[in-house]
């Protein structure tokens, strides 16, 4: 079945370091790829998502790149902020409007 | 848009105790989702809608979990008996027919 990796949390940064959080993926056809943001005390919201091989999404900084021949959709900024403090979520969806399959999250902190 | 609406925000009630959890999605969406979040299994889907049809409730852990869609604009998720072990925060999403959703704020429910 569909399932998702990735890297396990918690991850620690000093302000202004490059970040990639590793997500991996496994899926028939051909999915749509999600990340997702967790701020303390909120629900998810999308950060970023793509939805064919190849294409990058890209928000607040943040890219992530579909790529099919290594199933893999990684996170990446180059220069965090202490405000990227939350919990990512990877995600994929099989099919328009039904539902996702969700990674386990990663926590991400920033020092000042 | 006012986005997805839950309440209560917060819960605490006694073992036993009939506990109801209420969302009201965006308006014109016609998916809605029930999850579960905690520490120790992350997040879980628990039973999704279409058109206030349920379409899957295979997340709904046991009988003492319902859940109900009685118009486009309403739907509860009701836990009868509660158990601490129902302890979590309960998200409710929406979606417009494709494949990202759009989450609450959630309600926090404590049970002892």
């Amino acid at each position: 079945g569909n399932s998702v990796t990735q890297m396990e949390g918690p991850v620690t940064l000093s302000e202004e370091a490059f970040l990639t959080i590793n997500c991996t993926y496994t899926a028939t056809g051909y999915p749509s790829l999600f990340w997702y943001v967790q701020y303390p005390g909120e629900g998810l919201q999308l950060l970023l998502k793509a939805t064919k091989a190849d294409d990058k999404g890209s928000n607040k900084g943040f890219e992530a790149t579909y790529r099919k021949e290594t199933t893999s959709f990684h996170l990446e900024k180059g220069s965090v902020q202490v405000s990227d403090s939350a919990v990512y979520f990877c995600a994929l969806s099989s099919s328009s409007a039904s539902k996702i399959i969700f990674g386990s999250g990663t926590r991400l902190s920033i020092r000042p | 848009d006012a986005g997805v609406i839950q309440s209560p925000r917060h819960e605490v009630t006694e073992m036993g105790q009939e506990v109801t959890l209420r969302c009201k999605p965006i308006s014109g969406h016609d998916y809605l989702f029930w999850y579960r979040q905690t520490m120790m299994r992350g997040l879980e889907l628990l039973i999704y809608f279409n058109n206030n049809v349920p379409i899957d409730d295979s997340g709904m852990p046991e009988d003492r979990f319902s859940a109900k869609m009685p118009n486009a604009s309403f739907s509860t998720l009701k836990i009868q008996p509660s158990e601490p072990r129902d302890s979590a925060v309960y998200f409710c999403a929406s979606s417009p027919g494709t494949a990202e959703q759009y989450f609450g704020p959630g309600t926090r429910l404590t049970v002892t």
